[in-house]
Formats: C-alpha cells, sequence, structure tokens
C-alpha cells in the first residue's frame, strides 16, 4: 500500500516549457487535489477532482489544466511554464468530502 | 482579513517545554478543524482531527476548539526533537466546496535537546 505518490520528486524547466506531473493513489479515495506551496503562502488548492472524470478549479487555478481519466490518477499539467509556477506542487486524496486529505511526497519544480 | 491566521514563527523550545501553537478564523461556519504536521521536505500528515468546540487529546497532543471566539490551539506536552515540523492548522466546512480545506501558513517550531 504506497499510499499518494507523485512522479516526478523534481524538475527544473526553461520559460515556455511544458510538463505534466502526475499523482496515483491506491486507496480508491474518490477526491483528489493538487496544492501548491510556497513561502509565506501556505499551501493553495489549484484545482480538484470529486471522481473519475470531474474536475473543478480551486483558489488558484491559472496556468494549470488537470484530468482525470482514471480513478486513481490524477495529473496536473503546465503548458507554458513561468518562473511564477516555481513552486512545491503536493498531490492529496481523500474518500470522501470532509475526510482526512493524504498527501503525497510532492514535486519541487523550478523555472529558469 | 484571510479565512485563517496562523502565525509563521518561527518558534524554538528546549526539549521537555509546552508548546501552543493556534490559529484563528474569521468564517463562523467551518466545522471540522485538523492540525496537520509537515517535516522538512515532506508531504503533510494528519495530526489530529476535531469537529466539536472543547478538548481532544491524543497522546502527548491536545487540540482545543473554542468555536465562539473562532481559535483553535493545538498543545504538546513533554516536546521533543522529533517534534521539530511545520505544524499546519486546517479547517472546512460541511457542504462547501466538496469538502476543500482552508490551510494555515503553518507554524515552525523547532525543539531544542
Amino acid at each position: 500500500n504506497a499510499g499518494v505518490t507523485q512522479t516526478p520528486k523534481f524538475r527544473v524547466l526553461k520559460t515556455g516549457q511544458s510538463m505534466t506531473l502526475l499523482c496515483a493513489q491506491d486507496m480508491n479515495h474518490e477526491y483528489m487535489y493538487w496544492y501548491r506551496q510556497d513561502p509565506g503562502m501556505g499551501l493553495r488548492l489549484i484545482h480538484y477532482s470529486v471522481g473519475e472524470g470531474t474536475t473543478a478549479k480551486g483558489e488558484v487555478p491559472d496556468g494549470y489544466n488537470v484530468s482525470r481519466l482514471k480513478k486513481q490518477n490524477f495529473l496536473l499539467g503546465l503548458e507554458s511554464a513561468a518562473p511564477s509556477q516555481t513552486s512545491v506542487y503536493f498531490c492529496a486524496s481523500s474518500y470522501e468530502a470532509a475526510d482526512t486529505q493524504y498527501f503525497g511526497p510532492g514535486t519541487r519544480l523550478t523555472v529558469l | 482579513q484571510k479565512e485563517v491566521e496562523q502565525d509563521p514563527g518561527p518558534l524554538s523550545v528546549p526539549e521537555g517545554a509546552i508548546v501552543s501553537l493556534n490559529c484563528t478564523y474569521s468564517n463562523s461556519a467551518f466545522q471540522y478543524f485538523m492540525w496537520y504536521r509537515q517535516y522538512s521536505r515532506k508531504g503533510p500528515e494528519l495530526l489530529m482531527y476535531t469537529y466539536s468546540s472543547g478538548n481532544k487529546e491524543d497522546g502527548r497532543f491536545t487540540a482545543q476548539v473554542d468555536k465562539s471566539s473562532k481559535y483553535i490551539s493545538l498543545f504538546i506536552r513533554d516536546s521533543q526533537p522529533s517534534d521539530s515540523a511545520t505544524y499546519l492548522c486546517a479547517m472546512g466546512h460541511y457542504g462547501g466546496s466538496q469538502g476543500n480545506l482552508i490551510f494555515g501558513k503553518g507554524t515552525k517550531l523547532s525543539v531544542k535537546p
């Protein structure tokens, strides 16, 4: 039982490049979330999903897209990376709303 | 005014001290409250979950909620160097945006041997 895993762990991009972050969970959770964590800003919700095939915007969705084609996977895409997207990205999942959220280990992204 | 306010610290205490971490909030609709612990370069992990006013105890940790004052606290007794981490408060309300949590910015705690 791996819980929540994230791929990759680290990445350096140049401005304008694209990439996809992968989150996978093996707990059969319905809800999945993407956060970014920046110094002095705390955790901010980017997008979330309440089930396979559904996605919704969070607090800071601009510049990101997501997809949930399979229940266990939640993908976060950056189409044209900007330096302002340099951050640590965390994926989380929960069984239902108001339930404990289980976090992955994070992806450290630097955009030059 | 931000929905959740948390003093970022850093807070440094000697081993064995009692630690008090606090958050205030402005949204009276919040119904459940959590404390997460985040070690350096790791993801947050749930420490305490409570949904009513009063105290909840788990080992050396006590979570306290005062809904009338919109104030929550986490107490750590007999603090250990292994408690050195960033502590995040989080809260939400049933029927809110699909269970989304609002997080405080976190308080960085250092327990010195």
